[in-house]
């Protein structure tokens, strides 16, 4: 499979806790998104990586949020002291820069906290 | 007012029906995604235009950029076609900052 994978599909956890997630992007592709959607919502964008350097977050990304990509291949997204707040559908997508932006997204992984 | 706006937010129609899905959005964009989402989460690119019309099978995309406005139409609907459309911009820079999402229209085909 040549798409773009996440894990895990579905995280429960109980507030408080730390969570991380993972992206495996498309391999040739050096652009990758991490996005957030709520239950009836359109996703939001969240950041946004060119290769290993982050290079856009938004207000949406408290300092509970950190993601990386240290090498420029996958990515992970760790949400600390998760609240209540945090549950929604964590979106990854990639895109190869100068091909016009079309994204590819992954399956998304399902936060619940309790 | 969000700057992607679709409409209607849910459709149900009758298998066979001719669907169409409107998306109007407020800013300069390079190009513009339609995109589906089943029950599930997963999200497939039906779409990506930035001029034009483009058809894919039963579905057809058209987009008017001074109108600041696109459709997605899908001819002979069917029950598989149920799903989530979800309507996003891309701004000028290639999508540095990301996709501009629309809400999404909830469509159901009853057979």
């Amino acid at each position: 499979d040549t798409g773009v994978s996440q894990d895990p599909r579905h995280k429960i956890t109980k507030r408080g806790q730390n969570v991380t997630f993972r992206c495996d992007p498309i391999s040739e592709h050096n652009r990758l998104y991490w996005y957030r959607q709520t239950l009836g919502q359109g996703p939001e964008f969240l950041t946004y990586f060119q290769n290993e350097a982050q290079l856009e977050k938004s207000r949406l990304l408290s300092n509970r949020f950190s993601a990386e990509r240290p090498k420029g291949s996958f990515s992970t997204l760790e949400i600390q002291r998760t609240e209540q707040g945090d549950s929604a559908m964590y979106l990854c997508a990639s895109s190869l820069a100068g091909t016009g932006g079309e994204q590819y997204f992954g399956p998304g992984t399902r936060l619940t906290v309790t | 007012k969000n700057e992607v706006e679709q409409s209607p937010q849910n459709l149900t129609a009758q298998e066979g029906e001719f669907i169409t899905i409107n998306c109007s959005y407020s800013v300069g964009i390079s190009a513009l995604h339609w995109l589906q989402q089943h029950p599930g989460g997963g999200i497939v690119s039906l779409f990506m235009l930035s001029s034009g019309k483009k058809k894919h099978g039963r579905l057809i995309a058209t987009i008017n950029i001074q109108e600041k406005h696109s459709s997605l139409h899908i001819t002979a609907s069917h029950p598989r076609d149920s799903a989530v459309y979800i309507c996003a911009v891309i701004r000028p820079g290639g999508g540095a900052d990301g996709l501009t999402f629309g809400k999404g229209t909830h469509l159901i085909i009853q057979p």
